[in-house]
């Protein structure tokens, strides 16, 4: 059973457009859901982290959108530059278990 | 401040032998690290949570005796994984909680990774 479900599994965007990537969960007990950033031969780095009590969080170009109603969470990239260009997954944890569940990631290619 | 390393970041072996691989939280203390394995284009699979002087817990279908992990100290945890196999070849992944900052924040620090190739 897929937890997590992230889509699409790739986008391609232009210089200084926006990126969307979408997640959606299911088991309602999750409480922290955090985007990390994956660099090829790399280990991932956490971009923006949110809670279910907050509906919007911004951090720079990255923002994210949650919809408790809806059990959706999406990350907003504006201004999308070909340093952006990486593998992003969104996850999911909850309480003081703090074990992640990911999705299965996004691929982001920004062209120039 | 915040960051895990990992040694090596790339091991080739022969199959049947044990291979270990060191998490490590430089710059603060972990009661909790965390281990994943990622194969290529794929998400990342939680395997085990490592606890420092207690046994790890494993995740359902992870082999215990195949994936040691041992965590003595706040800042080291290791992954020895035994006679190995081609299919184990994989890049592991751990991650740590900052032991100071554990009621207050669930953000976990990812090392670099280390790429495992078993002939």
């Amino acid at each position: 059973q897929q937890q997590v479900k992230q889509s699409p599994q790739s986008l391609i965007v232009q210089k200084g457009g926006i990126s969307i990537i979408n997640c959606a969960y299911e088991n309602t007990a999750f409480d922290y859901f955090p985007w990390y950033q994956q660099f090829p031969g790399k280990g991932p780095a956490l971009l923006i982290a949110i809670r279910p009590d907050v509906s919007e969080k911004k951090e720079g170009r990255f923002t994210i959108s949650f919809n408790k109603s809806a059990k959706q969470f999406s990350l907003h990239i504006m201004d999308s530059q070909p340093g952006d260009s990486a593998t992003y997954f969104c996850a999911a944890s909850k309480g003081s278990n703090y074990k992640l569940t990911f999705g299965k990631g996004t691929l982001l290619t920004v062209n120039p | 401040g915040a960051v895990v390393s990992q040694h090596p970041s790339w091991v080739i072996c022969k199959s049947g032998t044990s291979v270990k691989i060191e998490c490590r939280s430089l710059d603060f203390q972990a009661t909790t690290m965390f281990w994943y394995r990622q194969f290529p284009k794929q998400s990342l699979m939680l395997m085990a949570t490592s606890n420092e002087g207690s046994k790890a817990t494993y995740e359902q279908g992870v082999e215990k005796d195949k994936f040691l992990i041992n965590h003595a100290s706040l800042t080291l945890s290791t992954l020895t994984v035994t006679s190995a196999h081609p299919e184990d070849s994989s890049f592991y992944i751990c991650s740590a909680r900052d032991h100071l900052l554990a009621g207050r924040t669930d953000t976990q620090y990812f090392g670099p990774g280390t790429r495992l190739t078993v002939l």
